[in-house]
């Protein structure tokens, strides 16, 4: 079964970085994910696709703060030098044909 | 830009039934797969269809199929969601989203519509 599991949440000082962390089920380590970012209030905002690789792809006016890399099953977000703003909620998605699913969230919270 | 904006959430009773529409702009819509995701309240994002560019594939997740229909009409770049039979755990924030060329994985988002099922 495809599932991703996500800490539930995080927290790190203004201006310092912080890496979260998206695990994909066994037997699908070899999937892409994509990393979305929910801002309190507002609708999701796509960050980027991330391969198995530690390619990824970031969509348009996405800061080069924000960066994706993986190891094994682990996808992985860095956020660095931290600002106020980065305070939400970061989901990962993974697909397949028919089906898509999406980890149960990180709140990050900035200090 | 990429435009997408939701409408037609509402409040309905459990058993009614309600129409979403997701207005599409600032892209060529009739070559981009589409997704619509919800979020219940206070909880995380869920999938619930997706729709490929001329409509030959269609997929739902498992709690809607059979009640759920995913459509969409290229000439009018718009994508709907008609949804029947509704129960109370449907209740949550719509979401209109692009499916991006390279997966099914949503690259695009609307600001959502929210649909309440309570009697």
């Amino acid at each position: 079964q495809l599932v991703l599991t996500q800490s539930p949440s995080a927290s790190a000082s203004l201006g310092a970085s912080v890496k979260l962390t998206c695990t994909l089920s066994s037997g699908h380590s070899s999937y892409s994910i994509a990393w979305h970012q929910q801002q309190p209030e507002m609708g999701p905002r796509y960050l980027m696709k991330l391969n198995s690789d530690g390619s990824h792809t970031k969509g348009d006016g996405i800061p080069d703060r924000f960066s994706g890399s993986s190891s094994g099953a682990e996808r992985y977000l860095t956020i660095s030098s931290l600002q106020s703003e980065d305070e939400a909620d970061y989901y990962c998605q993974t697909w397949g044909t028919g089906i898509q699913v999406f980890g149960g969230g990180t709140k990050l919270t900035v200090l | 830009e990429v435009q997408l904006v939701e409408s037609g959430g509402g409040l309905v009773k459990p058993g009614e039934s309600l129409r979403l529409s997701c207005a599409a702009s600032g892209f060529d819509f009739s070559s981009c797969s589409m997704n619509w995701v919800r979020q219940a309240p206070g909880e995380g994002l869920e999938w619930v269809s997706y729709i490929s560019s001329s409509s030959s594939y269609i997929y739902y997740t498992d709690s809607v199929k059979g009640r759920f229909t995913i459509s969409r009409d290229n000439a009018k770049n718009s994508l709907y969601l008609q949804m029947n039979n509704l129960r109370a755990e449907d209740t949550a924030v719509y979401y209109c989203a692009r499916a991006a060329n390279s997966g099914y994985y949503s690259d695009n988002w609307g600001q959502g519509t929210l649909v309440t099922v309570s009697s």
